[in-house]
């Protein structure tokens, strides 16, 4: 059964900083990988969609990778902003499965 | 705009009064899926639905019921809540449901006394 983690579990950073956060997932037979921002009251907002023949996709101050084979993903986030303050969710798409396998998130608090 | 809408946001119910949580979609997407949301467990499937009239179970589907009689709805229906259905849950849709990227709705927060 596929395992999606996250590390790490809470991040605190001040304004302006680059940071990593990253997510491994125990099976590499995937159809994709999926990084959401999720606010209090907000849902889940769709940030970011890897297929597994890729290696990365970029938007905006926004970069994320796939390593399939090695089962581990990063988010990059540059120049962070007070306003990135969120969980950071990532999610695989198996195949023959036609759910989503979430990891338990990145709670970011980008400080002013 | 593009959006799956949830209805309630919020809801209190008692123990075994059926209710229902109304999902809806604007985006012509074959696949509509439900989530639940709880701590230290994540978020897991419920149901989900790959075109009219096709369902099927997720990882959680115990105590819930769901329809697909139009493309842009997918119910989520509990016939007789308890309280451990107490939790954050989640509408999503996609246009295929395997490789493409999937839109939430704001979520429905439900608890059962």
């Amino acid at each position: 059964k596929q395992e999606v983690t996250q590390i790490p579990a809470a991040l605190s950073v001040p304004e302006g900083e680059n940071l990593v956060l990253n997510c491994s997932f125990t099976d590499s037979a995937i159809y994709n990988l999926q990084w959401f921002r999720q606010d209090p009251g907000k849902g889940l907002t769709s940030l970011l969609l890897i297929q597994s023949s890729q290696r990365e996709q970029t938007s905006g101050r926004l970069n994320a990778s796939l390593d399939k084979s090695s089962g581990r993903s990063t988010l990059y986030i540059a120049a962070s902003q007070p306003g990135d303050s969120a969980t950071y969710l990532c999610a695989v798409m198996d195949t023959g499965r036609r759910a989503l396998t979430f990891g338990s998130g990145t709670r970011l608090q980008v400080q002013p | 705009e593009a959006q799956v809408t949830q209805n309630p946001r919020y809801l209190i119910t008692v123990t075994g009064k059926k209710l229902t949580v109304t999902c809806s979609q604007n985006m012509n997407h074959e696949y509509m899926s439900w989530y639940r949301q709880d701590p230290g467990l994540g978020l897991r499937q419920i149901y989900y639905s790959m075109n009219v009239e096709v369902t099927d179970k997720g990882d959680v589907p115990e105590g819930y019921k769901v329809s697909r009689k139009e493309k842009r709805n997918f119910p989520l229906i509990l016939e007789s809540p308890s309280p451990n259905q107490t939790s954050l849950y989640f509408c999503a849709s996609s246009p295929d449901g395997w490789n493409t990227e999937a839109f939430f709705g704001q979520g429905t927060r439900l608890t059962v006394v």
